[in-house]
């Protein structure tokens, strides 16, 4: 059973407008929170991340936020670059546990 | 520099037929982990080390296995490959398995199993 879910499988955004992702997750024992983005033929990198103490956190055009009573985060991207085309992961993590769980990705488009 | 390594890249094997995938690490990181990518599914664990000689399952450890003798080296083996292993799959390793270290990820492996 996914315990991390990425509903849109794909975003197209105009450069130098926001791309919002967004990801939902079910195990309330999560407590840490990672975005990575994955372009072709290469494995994914980490891009930001967030605590379940905080909800937000900022990483120049990166931003991440997080509603734990909706059990759903977001990443924003302002403003969006071509060089942002990707597919983006979000993870979660649990501080009882050893096991990393990863989205189904959005694939990103950002249009020049 | 740092990075995380896996060999082969590519891979087409045929049912059955043992291999071998290697994954290492210039870190002297503890946390390795292998996952499975596939569509529609992301991002799967497969197998996890805290340290050395210390493995565990993750969600899909079906038809695999791993060793860590070593700190630096993760590999993951598949005695018996069945088509429904043919995936992407990718090592990753972390300083550590706290919450708040990012995994590095290899490049990837592309294994298809006839």
């Amino acid at each position: 059973d996914q315990q991390v879910k990425q509903n849109s499988p794909s975003l197209s955004v105009q450069e130098g407008r926001i791309s919002i992702l967004n990801c939902d997750y079910t195990n309330s024992m999560f407590d840490y929170f990672l975005w990575y983005k994955k372009y072709p033929a290469e494995g994914p990198t980490f891009l930001i991340s967030i605590s379940s103490i905080k909800d937000k956190n900022e990483d120049g055009r990166f931003t991440v936020f997080l509603n734990k009573s909706a059990k759903h985060l977001s990443l924003h991207i302002v403003p969006s670059q071509p060089g942002d085309s990707a597919v983006y992961f979000c993870a979660a993590h649990t501080n009882t546990g050893n096991q990393f769980y990863f989205g189904t990705g959005t694939s990103l488009t950002v249009i020049p | 520099e740092a990075q995380v390594t896996q060999n082969p890249r590519y891979l087409i094997t045929v049912t059955g037929k043992k291999l071998t995938v290697t994954c290492s690490q210039n870190m002297n990181h503890e946390y390795m982990s292998w996952y499975r990518q596939d569509p529609g599914l992301g991002l799967r664990q497969i197998y996890y080390s805290m340290n050395v000689e210390v493995t565990d399952k993750g969600d899909v450890p079906e038809g695999y296995k791993v060793s860590r003798k070593e700190k630096r080296n993760f590999p993951l083996i598949l005695e018996s490959p069945s088509p429904n292993q043919t995936s992407l799959y990718f090592c990753a390793s972390s300083s550590s398995v706290s919450s708040y270290n990012e995994q590095f990820f290899g490049p990837g492996t592309r294994l298809t199993v006839l």
